[in-house]
């Protein structure tokens, strides 16, 4: 199974700052369609997970553009430019390429 | 609207059995492949299985391979998981989301305990 390794763990964060989180995997998820299936998601406290971003850096519809992602192959990050209240949560990457389809471990996104 | 209403949850014992529904609407179900994913209490994720938009093809996570069944009903717009020989380490809120990861129910909690 592809092993996805998220850090840091967890994130203190005034309002306003940026922040990147890294998802590297055991494996290249890049597809044979060559699409590259990396999704990143966020579950704020108490609800179910949102995605905001698949396929490395496609933004869902509704998701502010504070929120990038970026990488390839093995490595990818995801950035939060100026963090407002609402982004806190847990965010998850997930990889979709190779089945049984895995998770990060989770990045808990806390106010400082 | 895009609506995904888990149901079917509760308290069992070990080694019993259980079987999650999940009922979609506002799309057209036999167009997607669709997911069962868990959360144990105060842990992250964990993606369980998914079934193909037909039915035909099922994978498991290597945690319940053996023990759980994906399956649907198109006419009925359900999808399912029948989950045996439980443990406790299956105690956790169970998702069913559309394939892409996109649409997330609400989630049906699961609880395994003598």
């Amino acid at each position: 199974d592809v092993v996805m390794t998220q850090t840091p763990p967890s994130l203190s964060v005034a309002i306003g700052q940026s922040v990147s989180i890294s998802c590297k995997s055991s494996q290249s998820l890049v597809a044979s369609d060559k699409n590259t299936y990396l999704n990143w998601l966020l579950q704020s406290p108490g609800r179910s997970p949102k995605r905001l971003i698949y396929q490395v850096s496609k933004l869902d519809s509704g998701v502010p553009d504070r929120f990038s992602g970026s990488g390839s192959e093995k490595d990818f990050t995801l950035k939060i430019s100026r963090v407002e209240a609402e982004d806190l949560g847990v965010y998850y990457c997930l990889q979709g390429t190779h089945l049984p389809y895995t998770f990060g471990a989770g990045t808990k996104l806390e106010l400082k | 609207e895009v609506q995904l209403v888990e149901s079917g949850g509760g308290l069992v014992q070990p080694g019993r059995s259980l079987k999650l529904s999940c009922a979609a609407s506002g799309f057209t179900f036999s167009d997607y492949n669709m997911a069962w994913v868990r959360q144990a209490p105060t842990k992250g994720l964990e993606w369980v299985a998914s079934i193909s938009y037909g039915g035909s093809n099922t994978h498991y996570g290597d945690s319940v391979k053996g023990r759980f069944t994906i399956s649907r009903d198109n006419a009925k717009s359900t999808l399912y998981l029948q989950m045996d020989s439980l443990r406790s380490e299956d105690t956790a809120t169970y998702y069913c989301a559309r394939h892409a990861y996109y649409y997330w129910g609400q989630g049906v909690m699961v609880t395994v305990s003598s």
